[in-house]
């Protein structure tokens, strides 16, 4: 089953506004990642927080974690053309041998910045 | 220069045949992946290797076997292909639980 999801599924925004876009899951975890898919492509790494960790940022991106409402934000600000993408959470859980290593992923928000 | 590969890109072929998918990394992880995205792009870990020893198998038929000859590869090989099959599978590759991934370009299997 699916541990993440995404909202909203689609964003359409244009070039220099912010996208934001959320992350909600079920159980607990050990750190959540970001990653970006572009067409046709395979997914890249973006951000990685711990569950520790309540902010995050690189670059134009800010992530936040709230454990108690099991939930996550990614915010790229001043988007540019090239962020269009699919973007997606993926939880994991930690070292149980039940879930040593297995990040489960959301279905992702397709992000459109129009120039 | 590429970190992760798989081979083919694309792979078109008929119900009950057998097809094979080839992943390779040069990124010195210890721990290999393969992972399905279906045409909703829902993304589903399949397997995991850590050292050529298989760590996860999450309840796929057993028409799929992976093979893993030495920590920087890691094969797919599919029995009696069926429609459902049809998705893009992607190999990935980390240092470990924990660890971002880094993952392929994906192979884009078609049954047809």
């Amino acid at each position: 089953s699916q541990q993440g999801e995404e909202d909203p599924q689609a964003l359409s925004i244009q070039e220099g506004e912010n996208a934001t876009m959320n992350c909600s899951y079920k159980t607990s975890i050990n750190n959540l990642q970001w990653y970006r898919q572009n067409s046709g492509r395979g997914l890249v790494h973006l951000i990685l927080i711990r569950s520790n960790e309540r902010e995050k940022h690189s670059g134009r991106l800010r992530v936040t974690l709230d454990t108690s409402k099991k939930s996550s934000s990614l915010l790229i600000t001043a988007s540019r053309a090239a962020d269009t993408a699919s973007y997606f959470c993926a939880t994991d859980a930690g070292y149980s041998t039940d879930s040593w290593g297995k990040l489960q992923f959301g279905a992702g928000t397709q992000v459109v910045v129009t120039p | 220069d590429t970190a992760v590969s798989q081979t083919p890109k694309y792979l078109v072929t008929q119900m009950g045949n057998d097809k094979s998918i080839k992943c390779e990394q040069n990124l010195g992880h210890d721990t290999m992946y393969w992972y399905k995205q279906d045409s909703k792009k829902f993304l589903k870990i399949m397997f995991s290797y850590n050292n050529k020893e298989l760590i996860i198998n999450e309840t796929v038929p057993n028409r799929f076997s992976p093979k893993s000859p030495d920590k920087a590869h890691l094969n797919l090989h599919i029995n009696s292909l069926e429609l459902g099959d049809s998705a893009v599978y992607f190999c990935a590759s980390s240092f470990g639980a924990g660890s971002p991934l880094h993952f392929g370009n994906g192979t884009r299997l078609t049954v047809t």
